[in-house]
């Protein structure tokens, strides 16, 4: 049964400190997303890759997040350094045009 | 411009009723996709049902179906016979498919659904 695989589900986590987030996407897909989830947000896309490459991280703040695909079967959301205010649900998705499919969430707690 | 409209903060349906929730769009392109996902307490974020815009049916998937009625750029998911466990948050989103080959995937706001026994 095929599914993205997010790690770790949860992190608590000092401010200051680095917080990597790994997801693994279907085999196959050529999408991935990274959503953030908030009570008071919603859902923000935070970047979106196609085929490995980055095609819109607009929705970072780009002096402490970063997005990468090393490989097509992982795909990398670093914070550094972390701020509470980055307290979230993160999402990654991988998907093609007809289906898009999330992995459970790394809960994200900074102290 | 917001994308995706769900105008129903929450719903309230009795067990084994249907309920209908909302979804409108704003796209200029053709080709675009339209999804379903529900995420009940525990978090996970599940794909219910897609349609696309140029499918000729609209999309079933067991209890689900989408109500698509493309002139009036809606896209409502129908749930038939509701059950206790169809209690979550249900959000509508968009893949629009533009020439640029650029596009992402734009949620609603959301939809709490609340089944009564």
């Amino acid at each position: 049964d095929a599914r993205v695989t997010q790690t770790p589900r949860h992190k608590v986590t000092e401010m200051g400190q680095e917080v990597t987030m790994r997801c693994q996407p279907i085999l196959g897909h050529n999408t991935v997303f990274w959503y953030r989830q908030t009570m008071m947000q919603g859902l923000e896309l935070l970047a979106y890759f196609r085929n490995r490459a980055p095609l819109d991280d607009s929705g970072m703040p780009k002096d402490r997040f970063s997005a990468e695909m090393p490989d097509a079967t992982l795909a990398t959301l670093k914070i550094q350094p972390s701020e509470p205010r980055d307290s979230a649900v993160y999402f990654c998705a991988s998907g093609s045009q007809t289906e898009a499919f999330f992995g459970q969430g790394t809960r994200l707690t900074v102290v | 411009a917001q994308k995706i409209t769900q105008t129903q903060p929450g719903m309230f349906v009795q067990e084994k009723e249907a309920v209908t929730l909302d979804c409108t769009y704003d796209t200029s392109d053709p080709s675009y996709g339209l999804f379903w996902y529900k995420q009940p307490s525990s978090g996970e974020m599940i794909f219910l049902i897609y349609q696309g815009s140029y499918d000729q049916q609209n999309a079933t998937e067991g209890r689900y179906s989408l109500n698509f009625q493309k002139a009036r750029k809606s896209a409502n998911l129908v749930i038939s016979a509701s059950q206790l466990g169809d209690s979550a948050m249900y959000f509508c989103a968009m893949r629009d498919q533009p020439n640029s080959g650029y596009s992402t995937l734009t949620f609603g706001k959301g939809t709490m659904l609340l089944v009564s026994p």
